[in-house]
């Protein structure tokens, strides 16, 4: 099994809602990603977990809450979104965070509208 | 931060031509680049990737070539299909970071 899985596909939220994304993996990976796209824009990182703990926050604002209960979840709780927030949000898994050949398998994305 | 320069934005090529997209990095710290194919509405997908104690690493149609004097690093599609048209990223990490650092992406739209 390769796959990455997020559920859920679309999400329409108003700016006082909470909502959570989640992600699934059974490939034994250690490494977890949060990544925001926007339309026409690579990947940003949002967030990696390694061995289910927070290994690096880029500065997300704190509307966004990741959460890793085990080593194949990852989650991301929304509150208080902004318009602006609209995007594809990804989730990725690797091996490990730091090894030869690092590759990433990405999942399909939640497309988030915020109204 | 770090930058990935990547080009064309856009490129349009016919059925059977070859495709190529430049990427320029800047940490010299990187030691791997990859490239990953996205369509519309999936998420981005590992196409190929290589290291830099090697010049070129080829994998069915598609080529990285990588010139490691000068932080260069290109994507080459021979005979294009129509069923590659789609957003190109090209990427730098090193393996003490995990993370990755992506380009701007490149359309790639092939006319049959």
């Amino acid at each position: 099994d390769t796959e990455v899985t997020q559920t859920p596909k679309h999400l329409v939220m108003g700016m006082t809602n909470k909502k959570s994304l989640k992600c699934e993996q059974h490939m034994g990976h250690r490494a977890m990603y949060w990544y925001k796209q926007k339309a026409k824009k690579p990947p940003e990182l949002m967030f990696v977990y390694s061995y289910e703990k927070l290994s690096i926050n880029e500065s997300v604002p704190s509307r966004f809450s990741p959460e890793c209960p085990n080593s194949s979840l990852l989650n991301l709780h929304l509150h208080a979104l902004q318009p602006e927030d609209s995007a594809l949000y990804l989730c990725a898994s690797s091996l490990i965070l730091a090894a030869d050949y690092n590759e990433q398998f990405f999942g399909p994305g939640t497309r988030l509208t915020v109204l | 931060q770090q930058q990935v320069k990547q080009s064309p934005q856009s490129l349009i090529v016919q059925k059977g031509g070859i495709s190529i997209i430049n990427c320029a990095y800047e940490n010299t710290a990187f030691d791997y680049f990859p490239w990953y194919q996205q369509f519309p509405g999936k998420g981005p997908a590992l196409l190929i990737a290589i290291r830099p104690d090697v010049s070129e690493k080829k994998e069915g149609r598609f080529t990285i070539s990588f010139n490691k004097s000068a932080k260069q690093f290109s994507l080459h599609i021979m005979d294009s299909q129509p069923g590659d048209s789609a957003t190109y990223f090209c990427a730098s990490g090193g393996t003490s970071y995990g993370k990755l650092t992506f380009g701007q992406g490149t359309i790639l739209t092939v006319h049959p």
